[in-house]
């Protein structure tokens, strides 16, 4: 079965730096997404991406997050000045449509950690 | 705002046994579909089973099967004769059917950690 890619699995920074986390999408896929767990707490939902523009975001998702899609294959969160309670597993998603039933894939995150 | 509820933070099973997954959820709304995703060590999230409100027939997948109780707001998960492979995070998830899914946004609850005991 196809797969969403993300890289790297783990990143360190240190607080106010500037991080990309990179995502591939399945390849026939439209939509994209962005998740994040905090360790121990709820997955939450941070923005939803379609036609090359934001078509939903949460009040997580500030002026500190951007997302792009530079090259019709890869699907990035850029973290402008990174804090502390950025720290979290980042999970990017992909689907074909956008029904409410669609399946979702999801990636395998990336653990962010901000020193 | 709707609310996703898992109220069993980890459960343990022995291999070839049944066990059910709980899960709760709060909405005002009518329509709206509801997933169980499975995590396991790789972290990646696997899509399980899901069920839309509307109906009435709880859905099915080989060895996972809901029970929905739509008056209830309840959505638990059984997996029948569970193997070692089944030992994950499971998550519950909700998503509004609202404007006929234009809102992307799943609702997770908070997990359940389930072990397979040889």
């Amino acid at each position: 079965e196809p797969e969403v890619t993300q890289t790297p699995s783990h990143q360190v920074t240190q607080m106010g730096q500037e991080v990309i986390l990179r995502c591939v999408p399945i390849s026939n896929h439209l939509y994209f997404y962005w998740y994040r767990q905090i360790l121990g707490q709820k997955v939450e939902f941070l923005v939803s991406f379609y036609n090359n523009e934001i078509s939903e975001k949460s009040e997580i998702f500030d002026d500190q997050f951007s997302v792009e899609r530079p090259d019709g294959s890869n699907f990035t969160l850029k973290i402008r000045s990174t804090k502390l309670e950025d720290s979290a597993m980042y999970f990017c998603a992909s689907s074909e449509m956008r029904g409410v039933g669609e399946k979702l894939f999801f990636g395998s995150g990336t653990q962010l950690s901000v020193l | 705002a709707q609310t996703v509820t898992q109220s069993q933070p980890e459960m343990s099973v022995q291999e070839a046994e049944t066990v059910t997954l709980s899960c709760t959820y709060d909405t005002s709304e009518s329509d709206y579909y509801l997933f169980w995703y499975k995590q396991p060590p790789s972290r990646q999230m696997i899509l399980v089973i899901r069920q839309e409100a509307y109906k009435q027939q709880n859905a099915t997948e080989n060895r996972f099967s809901v029970n929905f109780q739509k008056a209830a707001k309840s959505f638990s998960l059984k997996i029948s004769d569970s193997q070692l492979g089944d030992a994950a995070m499971y998550f519950c998830a909700y998503r509004s059917a609202r404007g006929g899914g234009a809102t992307n946004k799943l609702i997770f609850g908070t997990g359940t950690l389930l072990a397979v005991q040889p």
